[in-house]
């Protein structure tokens, strides 16, 4: 398995509150990624980071926003929670490649119930 | 809509028994890559395959891809209740890094 961690793997929480979800790699990968995903869809892109101080947002437009100050460290932030943000949110991590995307590792996601 | 459409979207086979599911994508691509995705976890690779590959083996997996009709398939031989899971194709189009993930296909396999 790889190793890139999510914390917390499940949060229930009120509408308005601010909520950061963890991700940590220990590969030295340079670039990370977050995805949302519905139960039983497929995944939507909505940020991710060629490396330290890099951030973009994804295909799928989200109110979250992402920083990268550390290689191995990639949270994900929302100010306000709102229910429309219940979810599963997963991070991951590839190496740089030199010619095209490598694979791609995951953590085992957040699962995210906003009330 | 989609880059990458799985078919079927859910199949239901016999342990021992062969699994076949495809994927279909619009643009030109690098490479195309397998995942698993087991219940409440992470998607984990399984197989990647260059645009200039046609077939590629790892263990119980087979991968073919058509470039010239935008598909490839994943065929998993003698399958085995372990294998039950959602697959997703994803397709790397060489654009910015990115990965597009199909819409997946779950596996069911019962003894």
């Amino acid at each position: 398995e790889a190793d890139i961690y999510q914390t917390p793997r499940y949060l229930v929480i009120g509408t308005g509150k601010k909520i950061t979800l963890e991700c940590s790699q220990t590969m030295g990968h340079d670039k990370m990624y977050w995805y949302q995903q519905d139960p039983g869809m497929e995944l939507h892109l909505i940020h991710y980071s060629y490396g330290v101080n890099s951030t973009e947002k994804g295909d799928l437009s989200s109110e979250s926003t992402v920083s990268r100050i550390r290689t191995e460290h990639f949270p994900l932030t929302l100010e306000s929670a709102r229910p429309s943000h219940t979810s599963q949110y997963l991070c991951a991590s590839s190496d740089s490649g030199r010619t095209s995307n490598q694979p791609q590792h995951f953590g085992d996601g957040t699962r995210l119930s906003i009330l | 809509s989609q880059q990458g459409e799985e078919d079927p979207q859910a199949l239901s086979i016999q342990e021992g028994e062969n699994a076949t599911m495809n994927c279909s994508y619009k643009t030109s691509i690098n490479n195309l890559q397998w995942y698993r995705q087991n219940s409440g976890r992470g998607l984990v690779h399984l197989i990647l395959i260059r645009s200039n590959e046609r077939e590629k083996h790892s263990g119980r997996l087979r991968v073919t891809l058509d470039t010239s009709k935008k598909s490839s398939s994943l065929l998993i031989t003698a399958s085995r209740a372990a294998d039950t899971a959602s697959y997703f194709c994803a397709t790397d189009t060489g654009t910015a890094s990115k990965l597009t993930f199909g819409t997946g296909t779950r596996l069911q396999v019962t003894l």
